[in-house]
């Protein structure tokens, strides 16, 4: 079964950077995009990035552009997310989730989510 | 594009049956898709391009609409639908999705 599991959340000031790993199993990772995708306590869901299959494409979200990198290593069937120059605004849990097919900008399987707080 | 859901909140009893309305800002064909999201869980995808229904979601549920105009259709609610329910467009990047429905037991 399709399983997508995020770490490295937690808390951190603001300017300092952070990576968010999802490990992902129960499917072969190199067919599918894959996203993260981010919910402020309280809010609606806010897209952040994807990668597609082949790694080849990657696109964010205007509000994260230039801040966080989408990355993946197929070998480890892992999905990375580098976040720099965090503000108070990131503040949100974050799920990594599976492109529904290819590197559709829909999502099928979702991880469980891991908190990000951006703090003094 | 901007996705714009209504209304925000929902108040129904088991057994109604209630719609849900999703506008997008521009035309994104039927690239529309519908999550249900329950409280400190993480969303489920109910229906994708407009109308498909995906794998294990029950039938009561359903979806419409192409071009700007969508909606979701519960056709009879049961104890487990109570939840918030979010559109999202992948017609083109950046995804985005509505503020979500809030669906509330009456």
């Amino acid at each position: 079964q399709v399983q997508l599991v995020e770490s490295g959340g937690g808390a951190v000031q603001p300017g300092r950077s952070l990576r968010l790993s999802c490990a992902a199993s129960g499917f072969t990772f190199s067919y599918y995009g894959m996203h993260w995708v981010r919910q402020a306590p309280g809010k609606g869901l806010e897209w952040v990035a994807v990668i597609s299959y082949d790694g080849s494409n990657k696109y964010y979200a205007e509000s994260v552009k230039g801040r966080f990198t989408i990355s993946s290593d197929h070998s480890k069937n892992t999905l990375y997310l580098q976040m720099n120059s965090l503000r108070a605004e990131d503040t949100a849990v974050y799920y990594c989730a599976k492109s529904a097919w290819g590197s559709s900008g829909n999502f099928d399987y979702w991880g469980q989510g891991t908190l990000i707080t951006v703090s003094s | 594009i901007q996705m714009t859901q209504s209304p925000s909140s929902l108040s129904a009893s088991v057994g109604d049956r209630v719609t849900i309305t999703c506008r997008a800002s521009q035309s994104i064909s039927s690239y529309l898709n519908w999550y249900q999201q329950k409280l400190g869980k993480a969303p489920k995808l109910l229906i994708y391009a407009a109308s498909s229904l995906q794998s294990g979601v029950p039938s009561r549920f359903s979806g419409r609409g192409s071009g700007t105009d969508f909606t979701l259709t519960i056709s009879s609610l049961q104890p487990e639908d109570f939840a918030t329910y979010s559109c999202q467009q992948s017609y083109s990047t950046p995804y985005t999705f509505g503020q979500g429905t809030k669906l509330e037991i009456k």
